[in-house]
């Protein structure tokens, strides 16, 4: 069965610093992986999505992601954060039809 | 270009009465997912729907909950005997096929409280 953690239920930054949000994968064969953005009482976004073409994934808003096999990791990045970054994000995982969502990283940017 | 509509928003119901929830996808998609947000927790699969088809319910609970997707007008999901526990935001998505790798288009969701 597959599965996704992501570590660190907060993330904080200050504004212009790294963001680096971590997810981890569980699978018995090489999956297909998601990252979604939710801002306040919406609905989700697609960021980016791994689908076993190039391994390091340009999505939108300055993020990116790359997928490690050896680790079975697809951690998502942005060098520099934004005051409007700040929303909750999933990473998710589907080898069929249903997507398998991580509990979800709230990122918090400072001023 | 209207992107997954769903409604209402936001419903109120008391214990014991029946919550419909609408789903309309996107133009061109016929492939529909409910998924469930408890506070505080990631979105649960609930169920996958074609035109007039259930292909997936593996995490619909087994009594009270029903979904279907006919061939005219939205997806509805409901709910019977609605009990406190089934409070959270009910998300709808779409699809254009079934490919692994088709993206699902998510709505803004029925935010439900069972008071």
């Amino acid at each position: 069965a597959q599965s996704v953690t992501q570590l660190g239920s907060h993330v904080s930054v200050s504004e212009g610093a790294l963001v680096l949000l971590r997810c981890n994968y569980s699978s018995s064969v090489p999956p297909y992986l998601f990252w979604y953005v939710q801002y306040p009482n919406q609905g989700l976004q697609l960021l980016l999505k791994y689908t076993s073409a190039a391994t390091l994934v340009k999505g939108i808003n300055g993020f990116e992601a790359e997928f490690k096999k050896s680790e079975t990791s697809f951690h998502l990045t942005k060098p520099s954060a934004h005051m409007s970054d700040a929303a909750e994000y999933f990473c998710a995982v589907t080898l069929t039809d249903k997507l398998i969502f991580g509990t979800g990283t709230r990122l918090q940017v400072f001023p | 270009n209207a992107g997954v509509m769903q409604n209402p928003r936001h419903l109120v119901r008391r214990r014991g009465q029946e919550a419909r929830l609408r789903c309309s996808p996107m133009k061109g998609h016929s492939h529909v997912y409910w998924y469930r947000q408890l506070p505080e927790e990631g979105l649960k699969f609930m169920v996958y729907l074609q035109k007039e088809n259930i292909i997936d319910e593996s995490g619909m609970p087994k009594e009270r909950f029903s979904a279907e997707f006919p061939k005219e007008g939205p997806s509805i999901l409901r709910i019977q005997q609605v009990v406190r526990g089934d409070s959270a935001a009910y998300f709808c998505a779409s699809s254009p096929g079934q490919r692994s790798t088709d993206t699902q288009y998510f709505g803004p969701g029925t935010r439900l409280t069972v008071l």
